[in-house]
């Protein structure tokens, strides 16, 4: 059964820092693996999708890594500013109903 | 762009009372998926549907039933509530044509039993 873990749970910066988070599965048979957003009581934005044939993707400030071997990816916020602050969740999908399964997310505070 | 619209944004139910959720996915979108998300939890899936057949089955009580209609929309169906339904219940539509598989999400259904 896939199991989806992000560490740290909560991280709280000063703005401009540089700041990764992390996530990891248990099975490496993921079909993608998609990054979200989201603010307190709102919905999920999506910002990065990586294909499990791809090692990365960039968007603006952000970069996802993905090392399907190991089971890992990052997810780089470059520059953070207050506005970043939010809760960033991992989501793998197995299979080829296109179901996600969703860490516990990352609750990012950046300070002014 | 158009993007996934849930209605309603929020209800309040009692106890023993039946819900309806109404999802309408991204046009030209031919799959379409429910998650709950329990206060401070990640969302779970429930059930998702492909072309108007359902496609996988969740963590989803036998309370709970779903389908999706002819012009895509898919309705969750809630029956005999609970205090622990209380969640946001999320929608996702994506299209499986060429495998890209990319969720994209409503802003979610806020229901609270009392």
């Amino acid at each position: 059964k896939q199991e989806v873990t992000q560490i740290p749970a909560a991280l709280s910066v000063p703005e401009g820092e540089n700041l990764v988070l992390n996530c990891s599965f248990t099975d490496s048979a993921i079909y993608n693996l998609q990054w979200f957003r989201q603010d307190p009581g709102k919905g999920l934005t999506s910002l990065l999708l990586i294909q499990s044939s791809q090692r990365e993707q960039t968007s603006g400030r952000l970069n996802a890594s993905l090392d399907k071997s190991s089971g890992r990816s990052t997810l780089y916020i470059a520059a953070s500013q207050p506005g970043d602050s939010a809760t960033y969740l991992c989501a793998v999908r197995s299979g080829n109903t296109g179901k996600l399964i969703f860490g516990q997310g990352t609750t990012l505070q950046v300070k002014p | 762009a158009a993007g996934v619209i849930q209605s309603p944004r929020h209800l309040i139910k009692e106890k023993r009372e039946t819900a309806t959720l109404k999802c309408y996915p991204i046009p030209r979108h031919d799959t379409v998926y429910w998650y709950q998300q329990g206060p401070g939890q990640d969302p779970q899936f429930l059930i998702s549907f492909y072309e108007k057949m359902q496609s996988d089955k969740g963590s989803i009580p036998d309370r709970f039933s779903a389908q999706q209609f002819s012009d895509y929309h898919s309705e969750l169906n809630m029956s005999s509530l609970e205090l622990g339904d209380s969640a946001l219940y999320f929608c996702a539509s994506s299209l499986v044509l060429g495998h890209s598989y990319e969720a994209f999400f409503g802003q979610g259904t806020r229901l609270t039993v009392v």
